[in-house]
């Protein structure tokens, strides 16, 4: 039961550039979305939200954007920094928070 | 920055016995989950618990899992026969509210407790 899917497993930036990290959905009762960061050994941490009755959502380097006709939402971090290495976790809530399977970034020197 | 604390970071147990995970969610908190990640495999949602009882739980979380709230500040996991295929990370969460609709109230985890079932 994937109701939120991250496609890709991993993705490689340069530092500075744009890390652009995607998500997609089926569930369309889904109430909001949220992208959270892991390190290893480390429990997640809350990034950044989004309501799903908004389109975008920005703070700081970090945006959100979702497009609930492609039930598709995608996080945007500019400029990549070395510290934002980690894996990305997309999460769709209503009652509860499904997890998708992560997006493993890495920025490069 | 208040946070939420979990103990042991790793417990070894024997396949059969019981096994009591614990955490200490951020104070004034109301509601508390548990989640697990199986090595390799995604965070999935095991239960939610509200006023000293569960609000929500998933089909994983069987007659083997309870939970409970023993004092003020204390929340645990209890897996009473372990199985090989419980050994996993398994992380506490806590938040002010329910669900994550407003931005400034996210559930907050702990770091986990690395669960091996020899």
């Amino acid at each position: 039961d994937q109701q939120v899917k991250q496609n890709s497993p991993s993705l490689s930036v340069q530092e500075g550039r744009i890390s652009i990290l995607n998500c997609d959905y089926t569930n369309s009762m889904f109430d909001y979305f949220l992208w959270y960061k892991k390190y290893p050994a480390e429990g997640p941490t809350f990034l950044i939200s989004i309501s799903s009755i908004k389109d975008k959502n920005e703070d700081g380097r970090f945006t959100v954007f979702l497009n609930k006709s492609a039930k598709h939402l995608s996080l945007h971090i500019v400029p990549s920094q070395p510290g934002d290495s980690a894996v990305y976790f997309c999460l769709g809530g209503n009652d509860k928070i499904i997890f998708g399977k992560g997006t493993r970034l890495h920025i490069l020197p | 920055e208040p946070e939420v604390t979990q103990t042991p970071s790793h417990q070894v147990t024997q396949m059969g016995q019981e096994v009591i995970l614990r955490c200490v969610p951020i104070s004034n908190h109301l509601y508390f989950y548990w989640y697990r990640q199986i090595l390799g495999q995604k965070v999935e949602f095991l239960v939610s618990f509200y006023n000293n009882e569960i609000s929500e739980k998933s089909e994983i979380f069987d007659d083997q899992f309870s939970v409970e709230r023993p004092d003020g500040s204390n929340f645990t996991l209890k897996i009473r026969s372990t199985k090989l295929e419980d050994s996993a990370m398994y992380f506490c969460a806590s938040s002010p509210f329910p669900g994550q609709g407003d931005s400034n109230q996210p559930q907050h985890f702990g770091d986990g407790t690395r669960l091996s079932i020899l």
